[in-house]
This record gives C-alpha cells, structure tokens and sequence, in this order.
C-alpha cells in the first residue's frame, strides 16, 4: 500500500498475556519510529530504527518492551505480561530520514490497546 | 528539562484571529523542525517544516524559527474552527548511531470559537 499500515487496529486483552503489534512502513523508508499516546497525552517516544543501524531504545518504558524490525521492512513491538497502565494508542510512523537530519513522517492509523 | 516543551492550553482564540503556538528545544544541533495537527481520535499529519532560521509561510501558517534562542513558533492567521485541534512541535534529537531521531513535545490544544 501507499501509506503506513498497521494492524491490529484495536486489540483487547487480559492483563498479564502477551501482545505483539505490526507495522509496515512506507516502501523505501529507512526510518521506523514506535510512539505512545496515552488519551488526552502527548506522544511518547519509545523505539527508533535506522537502516542497519543498533535501534535506540532509549525510550522503552521497561524490559517488557521489545520491539524487532528485519532490514527496512516490518516491524513488531511486542508487549509481554501487559498491564492496565500499557493502554494506549501505539503509532507507528516511517520517514526516509538523512544522516544529519531528520525528515518528515508520515503515521499509521495506530493501534488502541486496551488491557483489562 | 524536557527535549521538547510546548505550553499545554488549551489556547482559546475567536475566529478570525491569529493563532501562535510557541516551542522550545534542548538541542543546540537541531536542524529540522516541525509542526504537526492532530484532531482528536486521528493520527497526526505534518503541516509545516522549517529547517532555516528565519520565517518560512505556507498558506495561513509561517512557522518561525530562532536556533540562537532555540525556540520555534507556528502562527496561524484567519483562524478557523476547523483549525481547533492539538498542535505537536517535533525537533531532531542526535542519536549515538550517527542519524537524529525525533522527539515530540507534549502538544498545545488550540481552540477557535466562532
């Protein structure tokens, strides 16, 4: 497709079971950005890839946040043992960033995670 | 310090007005800035980048930027209901890989009444 795709568009699920969300970037975008958006909130950056580059992760809130991306193509991010305070919307953005600055990104329609 | 502040709001303007939306950064290397609308239950979308200092217009929105002050600003002139939305400022951020990722502030919710 043309846009960033990812999917599940909702999911609910029981605390403590695992999740994994999937994002599909634009074609020939080297960047993959995952942010977290708490309702009312800002977006809160989690994980970074960048072509073959290690991903930045600074920004994952614990070790229960994992997130895996194969070259330049999909990316997962994956949720173990979820708890209440991990509901959200996860957006997923992708851009064709340049070594000394970053270009603009276009978004998924994210994922609303609900934990029960 | 956070990287990236932006005033919360709600900025509250009658219609017609101008709207200014104010933005401060961390990073003294940042070289690229932008500004991003969200409307409530939607993904963000860029309208404005500004990579220069100085003013840079596009329709009703100049985005203006000051890196001595480290300090960028969204105007939005003739503003509409329809412009009643969050506005995201997004600076680039150095990464220890080599590239810059970005870093989003927390958004100011503008409100235009008619």
């Amino acid at each position: 497709g043309a846009g960033v795709s990812q999917s599940p568009s909702n999911k609910v699920t029981e605390k403590g079971k695992d999740v994994e969300l999937r994002c599909d970037p634009i074609s020939g975008h080297t960047a993959l950005y995952w942010y977290r958006q708490r309702l009312g909130q800002g977006l809160e950056f989690l994980i970074y890839f960048q072509g073959n580059s290690a991903p930045d992760k600074s920004g994952l809130p614990s070790d229960r946040f994992s997130a895996e991306r194969t070259g330049e193509s999909v990316s997962t991010l994956t949720i173990q043992r979820t708890q209440q305070e991990d509901s959200a919307v996860y957006l997923c953005a992708s851009s064709f960033d340049g070594p000394a600055r970053s270009e603009k990104l276009f978004f998924g329609s994210g994922t609303q995670l609900s934990v029960l | 310090q956070k990287e990236v502040e932006q005033n919360s709001g709600p900025l509250s303007v009658p219609e017609g007005a101008i709207a200014s939306l104010n933005c401060t950064y961390s990073d003294r290397g940042s070289q690229s800035f932008f500004w991003y609308r969200q409307y409530s239950g939607k993904s963000p979308e860029l309208i404005m980048f500004i990579y220069s200092n100085g003013d840079k217009e596009d329709g009703r929105f100049t985005a203006q930027l000051n890196k001595a002050s480290q300090y960028v600003s969204l105007l939005i002139r003739d503003s509409q209901p329809s412009d009643s939305a969050t506005y995201l400022c997004a600076v680039n951020m150095a990464h220890s890989g080599g590239y810059n990722k970005l870093i989003f502030g927390a958004g100011t919710r503008l409100a235009v009444h008619p």
